[in-house]
């Protein structure tokens, strides 16, 4: 069963500061998805990472991928009170149906 | 652009009854999903639709049923509802299930139900 996990969870920020946020999952997989979400909204795709050593990036966030460590990161640079929301990565191991997403990073940027 | 229409946008049930949850999708996506988001458990699958005609049984389908009525169209029943339903369902499209893996699925605004 793939198992997908992030961290932090939680995360308070202060305007002007970086920092990461982590996606690890068991099985292995040949896709990856960041998505975010405002509160009482739908979801937005941010990112979509398809190889090892993949990396995109967008304003002030830059996501990569690392198959070999199943690993994702988002990172967000020089963080602005407009990036608080949540975040969630999203995968499928090897069956493309069933994804899988992590349990969400809730994002709090202070002035 | 519509994109991923679902209505109702909220819903109030008493325990024991049954509804359906409507999908609509316009961007001729081949693929569709339904899942559900519950605080502190991110979004969990729970029914999705390879293609018109198909569907396969997600992380979470106890209490649930689907139909594909076509390509547009998935929807979600209950057919007698729990408490332990309530949640806020999301549907979700994507142009394919295989072969096209580079494009993200779309999300609908979400039917917020509760269950007394």
């Amino acid at each position: 069963e793939l198992k997908v996990e992030q961290n932090p969870l939680f995360l308070s920020m202060q305007e002007g500061k970086n920092y990461t946020i982590y996606c690890n999952y068991s099985t292995t997989s040949d896709r990856l998805y960041w998505y975010r979400q405002d509160p009482g909204k739908s979801l937005e795709s941010l990112f979509v990472l398809l190889s090892n050593g993949a990396v995109k990036q967008e304003g002030r966030l830059m996501a990569s991928l690392d198959t070999k460590a199943r690993l994702s990161t988002l990172h967000i640079t020089a963080a602005v009170h407009d990036l608080s929301a949540t975040y969630f990565c999203l995968t499928g191991g090897t069956s493309y149906g069933k994804l899988t997403f992590g349990q969400g990073t809730i994002l709090t940027v202070h002035p | 652009n519509a994109g991923v229409t679902q209505t109702p946008k909220f819903q109030v049930l008493k325990t024991g009854q049954s509804m359906t949850l409507q999908c609509a999708q316009d961007m001729n996506h081949n693929s569709m999903y339904w899942y559900r988001q519950d605080p502190g458990m991110g979004l969990r699958l729970i029914y999705y639709s390879a293609s018109e005609g198909t569907t396969d049984k997600g992380e979470v389908p106890n209490g649930y049923n689907v139909s594909r009525l076509n390509k547009r169209e998935f929807s979600l029943r209950l057919e007698s509802a729990a408490p332990s339903q309530t949640s806020v369902y999301f549907c979700a499209s994507s142009e394919a299930l295989t072969g096209a893996p580079g494009q993200p699925q779309h999300f609908g605004d979400g039917t917020r139900l509760s269950i007394l």
